[in-house]
């Protein structure tokens, strides 16, 4: 059973617009959230990440919203470049599991010219 | 700075061959990782060492094992290469707790 869903395999936006990446867990014990970006024939980069006592983490054109409530976060993309087009991974860690990483199944984003 | 170094990039096997799979960091971190990859599953934890001296079972550590030679360094090896470990395998690298990991180019493995 996946703890880490990413429920939509790919997504396919207008450059300039808008990205909305979704994610969904189910463990309790998460409390740190990450989202990675991952480029064929690349290991997989760091984007942002968000502790579980925040609510929203931005930087730059990257921002990551958690609702703990709902299990569910989501990171934006503002405006959306060619050059984000990839793979974007949500993982995440639970308290007392050091650094070690579930992650959802990956969402293929294609950001159009 | 390399970050963290993975070799061999490719590799074919016949299935029951054994080998290893290197991976080294120059971060000082103190955690190490190995996942891998398969198609709409993400990546997957194999084996992990928190510290140099100790390694632990991941999510799927069956037909493998791991040896944490030194801090840098943390091996993966398959004893007897199975057609089902097909896969990319990434080794990572991570320091404080609630840090993000830090991943090396992978090594992709085709066992015929």
């Amino acid at each position: 059973d996946q703890q880490v869903k990413q429920n939509s395999p790919s997504l396919s936006v207008q450059e300039g617009r808008i990205s909305i990446l979704n994610c969904d867990y189910t463990n309790s014990m998460f409390d740190y959230f990450l989202w990675y970006k991952k480029y064929p024939a690349e290991g997989p980069t760091f984007l942002i990440s968000i502790s579980s006592i925040k609510d929203k983490n931005e930087d730059g054109r990257f921002t990551v919203f958690l609702n703990k409530s709902a299990k569910h976060l989501s990171l934006h993309i503002v405006p959306s470049q060619p050059g984000d087009s990839a793979v974007y991974f949500c993982a995440a860690s639970a308290y007392g599991a050091g650094n070690m990483l579930t992650f959802g199944g990956g969402t293929r984003l294609m950001v159009k010219p | 700075n390399a970050g963290v170094t993975q070799t061999p990039k490719f590799q074919v096997l016949k299935t029951g061959q054994s080998m290893t799979l290197q991976c080294a960091q120059d971060m000082n971190h103190n955690s190490m990782y190995w996942y891998r990859q398969d198609p709409g599953m993400g990546l997957r934890l194999i084996y992990y060492s928190a510290s140099e001296g100790t390694t632990d079972k991941g999510e799927v550590p069956n037909g493998y094992n791991v040896s944490r030679l030194n801090k840098r360094e943390f091996s993966l090896r398959l004893e007897s290469a199975a057609p089902s470990q097909t896969s990319v395998y990434f080794c990572a690298s991570s320091g404080p707790v609630n840090t993000e990991a830090f991943f090396g180019q992978g090594t992709r493995l085709t066992v015929v």
